[in-house]
C-alpha cells in the first residue's frame, strides 16, 4: 500500500524555473523524507523533515511540512536539466521503522 | 561494502520457476528493507529486517514470497512459482540501526525481474 500521494504526477518546466511538488499522506508521522530516482533504479535520499519541524533547506531544496493538513511540499529552485528525475515522498509513523513511499512526481527540466 | 549491492541486476525467467534475489547491505547497517516497484509506481514495501529477524513482513503479497537474512547481513528474497505479475524492479535498502526515527535509507540499484 502507498501512504503518500504526490501531486502533480508529472511536471515539465524550463531550465532555471522553480519546481514545486506536493505530497499528501494519510496517517500521523514521525518523519517525512524526499527521495529522487533516475531511470527507474535506485533511489537517493534528498532531505528529511521531522514532524515537529515546519521548514527545512538544503542547497536548492526547500521542504515544508504541514502536519495539520498532512501534507508536504518540495521546492527545487533554479532547476537544471540534471534535476530531471522522479521524486518520491516517504513517511514513517508510530513505533515502527517501516518506511512507506508515495507514487511519485516525474519532473522533466527542459534545457 | 561502500554501497548496497544487489544481484542479479537483471533476471529473466519463465512462469512457474523459482527465483532468488540477493542484497548485500552497507557494512554495519542492521536494518534492511525490500521493496517492489512496478513501472510508473512508487516503491511498494515488502519486508523489513532488524538484524536477523523480520520485524515487519506485512507487505509480502502472498506465500510465494519469502525473505531471509540468516546472519544479519546479506538478505535473499525468494519467489516461488513465479507469475507474470511478479515482473518488477525489486529494490533493497539498508540503514543504521537504532530507534532515533531518522530512517534514512540507502538503496541498491535494484534487480529487474521479468517473468515470461
Amino acid at each position: 500500500s502507498q501512504q503518500g500521494e504526490e501531486d502533480p504526477q508529472a511536471l515539465s518546466i524550463q531550465e532555471g524555473e522553480n519546481a514545486t511538488m506536493n505530497c499528501s499522506y494519510k496517517t500521523s508521522i514521525n518523519n517525512l523524507q524526499w527521495y529522487r530516482q533516475n531511470s527507474g533504479r535506485g533511489l537517493v535520499h534528498l532531505i528529511l523533515i521531522r514532524s515537529n519541524e515546519r521548514e527545512k533547506h538544503s542547497g536548492r531544496l526547500r521542504v515544508t511540512l504541514d502536519t495539520s493538513k498532512k501534507s508536504s511540499s518540495l521546492l527545487i529552485t533554479a532547476s537544471r536539466a540534471a534535476d530531471t528525475a522522479s521524486y518520491f515522498c516517504a513517511t514513517d509513523s508510530g513505533g515502527y521503522q517501516k518506511v512507506t513511499f508515495g507514487i511519485g512526481t516525474k519532473l522533466q527540466v527542459i534545457p | 561494502g561502500a554501497g548496497v549491492s544487489q544481484t542479479p541486476s537483471n533476471k529473466v525467467t519463465e512462469k512457474g520457476k523459482y527465483v532468488e534475489l540477493r542484497c548485500d547491505p552497507i557494512s554495519g547497517h542492521t536494518a534492511l528493507y525490500w521493496y517492489r516497484q512496478s513501472l510508473g509506481q512508487g516503491p511498494e514495501f515488502l519486508i523489513y529486517f532488524q538484524g536477523t529477524g523480520a520485524a515487519d513482513d506485512s507487505g509480502l503479497p502472498n506465500d510465494r514470497f519469502f525473505a531471509v537474512r540468516p546472519e544479519g547481513s546479506v538478505s535473499t528474497l525468494k519467489i516461488q512459482r513465479t507469475e507474470r505479475g511478479d515482473s518488477a524492479v525489486y529494490l533493497c535498502a539498508s540503514r543504521t540501526g537504532g530507534s532515533s526515527g531518522a530512517n534514512v535509507l540507502t538503496f541498491g540499484a535494484g534487480s529487474r525481474l521479468t517473468v515470461l
